[in-house]
C-alpha cells in the first residue's frame, strides 16, 4: 500500500540531545512537509520541501533542521536550540505544489517526542 | 497574511443533532479550502476539498461544506452526526505551495 510511514511513534529525548525523526513516503509525491501539533494550536509548519535538495523555511523553523537528499525521505532534526520541543510531530506529502495544483496533502501516523 | 480561523474550539452534540462548524479565512485571491479530520489515536484524513465550481462540497461520511466568498467562509455540516463523528476538525488554507491550518475544533458526540 502507497503511504507516508513516520518512525518512531514514540521518542523520548534528554535534554541538549539532537533527534532525528524520519519520514518515508512511497507515493512518489514531489513536495513534502512537516507540522508541529500542540493542543489548542492546530498544526504549524516548520519546514517543507518541493523537490529534492531543496526546502524551506515554514513559521516555527527556529530549533529545527531538515534534509531532502531523497524524493522519498525527509527527516526532521530537533535540536538542542529547540527550547520546547515536546510535541506531536507530522510528516505530509503531496503529489505537487504551487499555484495550479489541485492536490490534497497526505499526513502520516506521527511522531511523539517527549523530554526526559 | 493569509490565515484561517475556527472560532469553535470544542464542540458537545448528542448523536442525531445537526452540526456545523465555522471556519474563516484571510485571503484575497483564488482560494484552494480543504476540511481533515483526525479521529482518536489515528493520522489526519482528507474530509473534502473546495478547488473550484458548485461552492457546496460534498464529502465522506455525509459531511458537505459550503464556500461562500463573500463571507469568507468555508463552514463544515452533517444533518445528523454519529458518536463515531467524535474527534478533531481542521480547516485548511491552501497557500500555493503550502497549506494554513486553523487551530481545530474537537468535537465530542454521546450517545
Amino acid at each position: 500500500d502507497g503511504g507516508i510511514t513516520q518512525s518512531p511513534k514514540y521518542l523520548f529525548r534528554k535534554e541538549g540531545q539532537n533527534v532525528t525523526l524520519s519520514c518515508e513516503q512511497n507515493l512518489n509525491h514531489d513536495a513534502m512537509y512537516w507540522y508541529r501539533q500542540d493542543p489548542g494550536q492546530g498544526l504549524r509548519l516548520i519546514y517543507y520541501s518541493q523537490i529534492v535538495n531543496d526546502f524551506q523555511k515554514g513559521d516555527i523553523a527556529e530549533g529545527y533542521s531538515v534534509s531532502r537528499e531523497k524524493k522519498e525521505s525527509f527527516p526532521l532534526t530537533v535540536t538542542s536550540a529547540q527550547k520546547n520541543p515536546t510535541a506531536f510531530y507530522l510528516c505530509a506529502s503531496r503529489q505537487d505544489s504551487g499555484p495550479y495544483s489541485n492536490q490534497p496533502q497526505h499526513f502520516g501516523d506521527g511522531t511523539r517526542l517527549s523530554i526526559l | 497574511a493569509q490565515s484561517v480561523s475556527q472560532h469553535n474550539h470544542h464542540v458537545i452534540l448528542s448523536e442525531a443533532a445537526s452540526l456545523e462548524l465555522g471556519c474563516n479565512y484571510s485571503y484575497g485571491g483564488t482560494v484552494n479550502l480543504f476540511w481533515y479530520v483526525q479521529y482518536p489515536g489515528q493520522h489526519l484524513q482528507l474530509l473534502l476539498k473546495y478547488f473550484s465550481g458548485d461552492p457546496l462540497v460534498k464529502g465522506i461520511k455525509g459531511f458537505e461544506a459550503e464556500f461562500i466568498k463573500s463571507k469568507f467562509s468555508f463552514n463544515l455540516r452533517k444533518p445528523s452526526v454519529q458518536w463515531s463523528d467524535t474527534a478533531e476538525y481542521f480547516c485548511a488554507l491552501d497557500n500555493t505551495d503550502k497549506l494554513i491550518f486553523g487551530t481545530g475544533t474537537r468535537l465530542q458526540v454521546f450517545p
